[in-house]
């Protein structure tokens, strides 16, 4: 197995533009999560999914961000409008159910950075 | 709310010299702690977790709920440790939400 992908990975846009990131998870996990990484904040969780259905939302810092996941195998972080403080390394992670307490496995990273 | 606090930004020792990165914690009830590493261009991943009681790459990490703390520590650091640590917590009874602290980045210095 690859891994969790993540793409793109380096993505720069400019202020009031759409960015979506996207993950693929590891095969038969069955958690998905969305963390922001910053200098200030370290990793954030944003959202966390169980069978593709939303669980926790609560770390979506404001409503331009939305986080889907319409299969098992695909999940994506869309921002819109992008702005400027939303630079940051985004990352997915994914467990399985049955794995070891607290185990994610994560991404590369998506390093997003918008003028 | 379950929080996880890492003081140090930054710790640099010396080569052969022991490290410990500090990780507190709050969290109202008996949650679970783990390290997460991040080395140079490579993916975070787990290095322990306390319910293990395990030594990984030298490292250990006590769980003091007195000091609600879980601080990482090695008795000799070696080049290779250089990367960022990362405390976690997570909250019993099969809540999958990890929380994690803002990271301490360990800089040995050969």
């Amino acid at each position: 197995d690859a891994g969790v992908i993540q793409s793109p990975r380096h993505e720069v846009t400019e202020m009031g533009q759409e960015v979506t990131l996207r993950c693929k998870p590891i095969s038969g996990h069955d958690y998905l999560f969305w963390y922001r990484q910053t200098m200030m904040r370290g990793l954030e969780l944003l959202i966390y999914f169980n069978n593709n259905v939303p669980i926790d939302d609560s770390g979506m810092p404001e409503d331009r961000f939305s986080a889907k996941m319409p299969n098992a195998s695909f999940s994506t972080l869309k921002i819109q409008p992008s702005e400027p403080r939303d630079s940051a390394v985004y990352f997915c992670a994914s467990r399985a159910a049955g794995g070891p307490a607290g185990e994610l496995f994560f991404g590369e990273g998506s390093r997003l950075t918008v003028l | 709310a379950q929080r996880v606090t890492q003081p140090e930004k930054l710790l640099s020792v010396f080569k052969g010299a022991p490290v410990e990165l500090k990780c507190n914690y709050s969290y109202s009830g008996s949650p679970e702690l783990f390290w997460y590493v991040q080395y140079s261009r490579q993916r975070l991943q787990l290095l322990l977790r306390h319910i293990s009681r395990e030594s990984i790459k030298g490292f250990t990490a006590d769980l003091n709920k007195g000091e609600t703390s879980f601080h990482l520590k090695k008795p000799f650091a070696q080049e290779e440790d250089s990367a960022m640590y990362y405390c976690a917590l997570r909250g019993p009874g099969g809540y999958q939400k990890v929380t994690f602290g803002t990271g301490t980045k360990l800089q040995v210095i050969p």
